[in-house]
């Protein structure tokens, strides 16, 4: 039911940098909705990373960034961690249908 | 620093109302501008938004299960609910509240509570 779209799985090993895509369309992201990111780790509640695009809550490392173009959005790790091994997800707001919010389909992150 | 919790029975039989209650600590309700939000997810899958209701008490929902869900807010208890009807095995999952603030993402999370619907 998701309208925002993530690769299923990434890796990278330890002091990589990896990207994580989030394609939405001329209703969400096109739209210049805002988009948010979580990070999950296994058996906990998500945690929010980036909001507004961009920006990163008091304590979120500096090795997360978020970015928008368009109908996407990515999140970028550098320096990946161990730690990072975890499910991230996009979200933002969908103007159709009088109004909601969405998730993305969820990435796997995995540190190899 | 806000904090909520989840409550509710653990087990509801199909076709019957799902109900939950977050509990707010640290915060209110009915003060500040913040939405306070439900989401869910099945066991082994993504995050699905369920819905949200304004400190004014107005209310979004998923359009998917919008024929079904009912948020509403109890100040004298600074809680807000989640009523689901008709649950079918489908809507067997973790449920999370949360607050969001507007333009800033959610970034208060309870700590999920397992809803399984079975006979």
């Amino acid at each position: 039911q998701s309208v925002l779209t993530q690769p299923p799985s990434v890796s990278g090993a330890p002091g990589q940098r990896v990207t994580i895509s989030c394609t939405g369309s001329s209703s969400n992201i096109g739209a210049r909705y805002d988009v948010h990111w979580y990070q999950q780790l296994p058996g906990t509640a998500p945690k929010l990373l980036i909001y507004g695009n961009s920006n990163r809550p008091s304590g979120v490392p500096d090795r997360f960034s978020g970015s928008k173009s368009g109908t996407s959005a990515s999140l970028a790790i550098t320096g990946l961690q161990a730690e990072d091994e975890a499910d991230y997800y996009c979200q933002s707001y969908d103007s159709s249908l009088s109004g909601f919010y969405v998730f993305g389909t969820g990435t796997k992150v995995t540190v190899l | 620093q806000v904090q909520l919790q989840e409550s509710g029975p653990g087990l509801v039989k199909p076709s019957q109302t799902l109900s939950l209650t977050c509990t707010v600590s640290g915060g209110s309700v009915s003060s500040g501008s913040y939405y306070w939000s439900w989401i869910r997810q099945p066991a082994g899958k993504g995050l699905e938004w369920i819905g949200r209701i304004y400190t004014s008490g107005s209310t979004n929902y998923n359009p998917s299960l919008k024929s079904r869900v009912t948020i509403s807010v109890d100040t004298s208890k600074n809680q807000f609910s989640l009523k689901l009807s008709s649950v079918t095995a489908a809507d067997t999952a973790v449920y999370y509240c949360a607050r969001e603030a507007p333009y800033s993402g959610t970034q208060h999370w309870g700590q999920g509570t397992l809803v399984t619907v079975s006979s």
